[in-house]
C-alpha cells in the first residue's frame, strides 16, 4: 500500500486565496483525521470523521475552515479565505475505526504570504 | 522539509549510547499511550504503545515506561543510531478516536 497521501506537498498563496488540500486515505481505512502544526502549538487536531461521516470539528480554528469526505478515499480540507497565520504544516491521518494506531501523511506546507 | 519545532527540548545523544526521553501526560483517565517519531520533512510515524494496565512494553531497541502514579510516560532507545535523528511525541488516547499529542523532544544523535 502507498500510504496516506496528500497533495499538494507544497502550497505558497496570498493572503485571501482559497487554499483546497487533498488527502486519500490508506484502502480499507475507515476513519480519517486532519491535523496542523506550528511551531507555538504542536500537533493539533482539527477535525475527524469515521465512515465519512465528521464526527469531531471542534478544533477547526474558524468558519474559514471546511472539510469534507465524499467517499472513503478521498477527503479535503479548505481554507477560504487564506490568512497568513493560517501558513502551517497540514497532516492527514487514517486508521481503522476502533484501532488507536494513526498513519500519517507526508503533510502539505502551507504558505500564506 | 517541514520545521516542526525550533524550539522543543532537545536531547543530544552519542551514537550508541541509550537515550531517554520524558513525557508528561494530563488525564489520569487515560487508558492507551503511543509513541511517534517525527523525521524532517515526513509525517509522524508510529514506535510503540502502551496500554495502561501495563508499565513496561519492549519492541526493537525501544522500551516504553508508563508510570499512572505521577502520569509519566518515557521512551528508552538502546544504542541510539544517527537514524533514531528526530522529533519524538507521545500522544494519550482521548475519547473513541482522538490522540492529544505532546509538544515533541528533539533528539540529535552526534557520530
Amino acid at each position: 500500500d502507498a500510504g496516506v497521501i496528500q497533495s499538494p506537498r507544497h502550497e505558497v498563496t496570498e493572503m485571501g486565496q482559497e487554499v483546497t488540500l487533498r488527502c486519500k486515505p490508506i484502502s480499507g481505512h475507515n476513519s480519517l483525521f486532519w491535523y496542523r502544526q506550528t511551531m507555538m502549538r504542536g500537533l493539533e487536531l482539527l477535525i475527524y470523521f469515521n465512515n465519512n461521516v465528521p464526527i469531531d470539528d471542534s478544533g477547526m480554528p474558524e468558519d474559514r475552515f471546511s472539510a469534507k469526505m465524499p467517499n472513503a478515499s478521498f477527503s479535503t480540507l479548505k481554507i477560504q479565505p487564506s490568512e497568513p497565520r493560517d501558513s502551517a504544516v497540514y497532516f492527514c491521518a487514517s486508521s481503522l475505526v476502533g484501532y488507536n494506531e494513526q498513519f500519517f501523511g507526508p503533510g502539505t506546507r502551507l504558505t500564506v504570504l | 522539509g517541514e520545521s516542526v519545532g525550533l524550539h522543543l527540548p532537545t536531547l543530544s545523544v552519542q551514537e550508541g549510547d541509550n537515550s531517554i526521553i520524558n513525557c508528561a501526560y494530563s488525564n489520569s483517565a487515560s487508558d492507551y499511550f503511543i509513541w511517534y517519531k517525527q523525521e524532517s520533512g515526513k509525517g509522524p510515524q508510529f514506535i510503540i504503545d502502551i496500554r495502561s494496565n501495563m508499565d513496561k512494553r519492549q519492541g526493537q531497541r525501544v522500551t516504553v515506561l508508563l508510570n499512572k502514579t505521577v502520569k509519566h510516560l518515557s521512551l528508552q532507545i538502546a544504542a541510539t543510531q544517527p537514524g533514531d535523528s528526530a522529533v519524538y511525541f507521545c500522544a494519550e488516547k482521548e475519547g473513541n478516536n482522538r490522540l492529544a499529542f505532546g509538544k515533541g523532544n528533539q533528539v540529535v544523535v552526534i557520530p
